[in-house]
């Protein structure tokens, strides 16, 4: 159980365009979906933290007009990079919690790889 | 402000044992993790503790002190398939998870 999905897994695409990124909890509901950035031999970076139904909310540093995000369900999330310029080219990574608890492990998908050229 | 250090990278020998430390200093605590992360894949859940000692898991253990701010992932019986990256990520009051910057297990054979 607790699987989480991401879509696609990688993309390459022209500097100026924009890029959407699917998240999915398949086998239960995520109340609280969190969207990291990894650049290479580096840490996860949290870039926002959404709950579904409400505006999410964004990291310090982090542009919420360029990293538009959206979670209308309870099983899905998505990030959109708009305008997206070479320097946004990361591991993008989703998670997952089920809520309900203080302690809510996160169930993470396996990720989506940007390139942008 | 919050920091987790942990090693940047670490070498040991298959079928030996290696302990990965962690210490932490957040604005509260509410549990910490370790993760495994294999080169271009997502994080992988190993462990996590709330209270101190140690908790046992397979080849894998992890253990806790709350009042020295510190942690280590203990693996024995090591494999090929054990080198990765290992983080540490605490939870801290806002029940948001800090992490820090992974610590890189190289196996040689």
């Amino acid at each position: 159980g607790a699987v989480v999905s991401q879509h696609p897994s990688w993309v390459i695409c022209k500097s100026g365009t924009s890029v959407k990124i699917e998240c999915r909890s398949l086998d239960f509901q995520a109340t609280t979906m969190f969207w990291y950035r990894q650049f290479p031999k580096q840490s996860l970076m949290l870039m926002a933290t959404s709950n579904e139904g409400s505006k999410a909310t964004y990291e310090q540093g982090v542009e919420k007009d360029k990293f538009l995000i959206n979670h209308a369900s309870l099983t899905l999330s998505t990030l959109t990079v708009t305008s997206a310029h070479p320097e946004d080219s990361s591991f993008y990574i989703c998670s997952a919690t089920t809520g309900g608890s203080s302690y809510n492990e996160q169930f993470f998908g396996p990720g989506t790889r940007l390139t942008v050229l | 402000g919050q920091n987790i250090d942990q090693p940047t990278e670490m070498t040991a020998t298959e079928g030996a044992i290696v302990q990965i430390n962690c210490t932490y200093q957040t604005s509260g605590f509410n549990g910490l993790f370790w993760y495994q992360q294999h080169a271009g894949e997502a994080p992988t859940f190993l462990s996590y503790n709330v209270l101190d000692g140690l908790e046992e898991k397979g080849r894998f253990s992890s253990f806790l002190s709350r009042s020295k701010g510190y942690s280590y992932l203990l693996l024995k019986e090591l494999q090929m398939k054990d080198s990765a990256s290992y983080l540490c990520a605490v939870l801290d009051s806002n029940y948001q998870l800090i992490w820090g910057a992974g610590t890189k297990l190289i196996i040689k054979p």
